[in-house]
């Protein structure tokens, strides 16, 4: 079974612009989550989407945002991006039925100038 | 404030041996934990689970011991093996949370020849 992908896997950014950054889930898998790795802050989570709708919100501002297709590819995007918008985003995905493990993408590392 | 703490940031651990990683937690809504493993350039790999209803979880050379009144989890890899050197994540939720995992800053271990 093909595994979580995400594109792209680097991406260079100037302050203000917006970035899309794109997840394929695990074939089979109807959740799908985001988490923000910084060096200081660890791994944050995002928002989780289940079936084409946010089920869940971490505490980002608004200019953070995602949303689900009915494949379950999902997409988030950061608008008036910020120099400490800088970080790997990481995807993940799961059945989302209950509790169940999380697995995750490479991540797509993201730099802000 | 950490809800998730892993308060040892490295450990180092001669081949063979037993590498013990720990992992304390503040939310005493918490009833589902798991373990990552992330090795550099790639997203966090899961390991293994272990719901509260249980206090011991094994998987092959992985053991994960839960104590709940001290809301304390550590995670048991005998034999150790260098290929075992990674950064080691824990990570909780609750089922009202569904799949909003906490994550811990994460322990990175040393497996030395």
């Amino acid at each position: 079974k093909a595994g979580v992908t995400q594109t792209p896997r680097y991406l260079i950014k100037t302050r203000g612009q917006q970035v899309t950054l794109s997840c394929s889930p695990i074939s089979g898998h109807r959740s799908v989550s985001w988490y923000q790795q910084t060096p200081g802050q660890g791994l944050q989570f995002l928002f989780e989407y289940f079936s084409e709708t946010q089920r869940n919100k971490g505490n980002f501002p608004g200019r953070f945002s995602g949303r689900q297709f009915s494949n379950s590819r999902s997409e988030m995007n950061v608008s008036t991006l910020e120099l400490g918008d800088s970080a790997l985003y990481l995807c993940a995905s799961s059945y989302g039925q209950g509790l169940d493990e999380q697995y995750f993408g490479p991540g797509t590392r993201l730099t802000v100038t | 404030d950490q809800q998730v703490k892993q308060n040892s940031p490295s450990l180092s651990v001669q081949e063979g041996r037993i590498s013990i990683l720990n992992c304390d937690y503040t939310n005493s809504m918490f009833d589902y934990f798991l373990w990552y493993k992330k090795y550099p350039a790639e997203g966090p790999t899961f390991l293994i689970s272990i719901s509260s209803i249980k206090d011991k979880n094994e998987d092959g050379r992985f053991t994960v011991f839960l104590n709940k009144s001290a809301k304390h989890l550590s995670l048991h890899i005998v034999p150790s093996q260098p290929g075992d050197s990674a950064v080691y994540f824990c990570a909780a939720s609750a089922r009202n949370y569904g799949q909003n995992f906490v994550f811990g800053p994460g322990t990175r271990l040393s497996v030395l020849p």
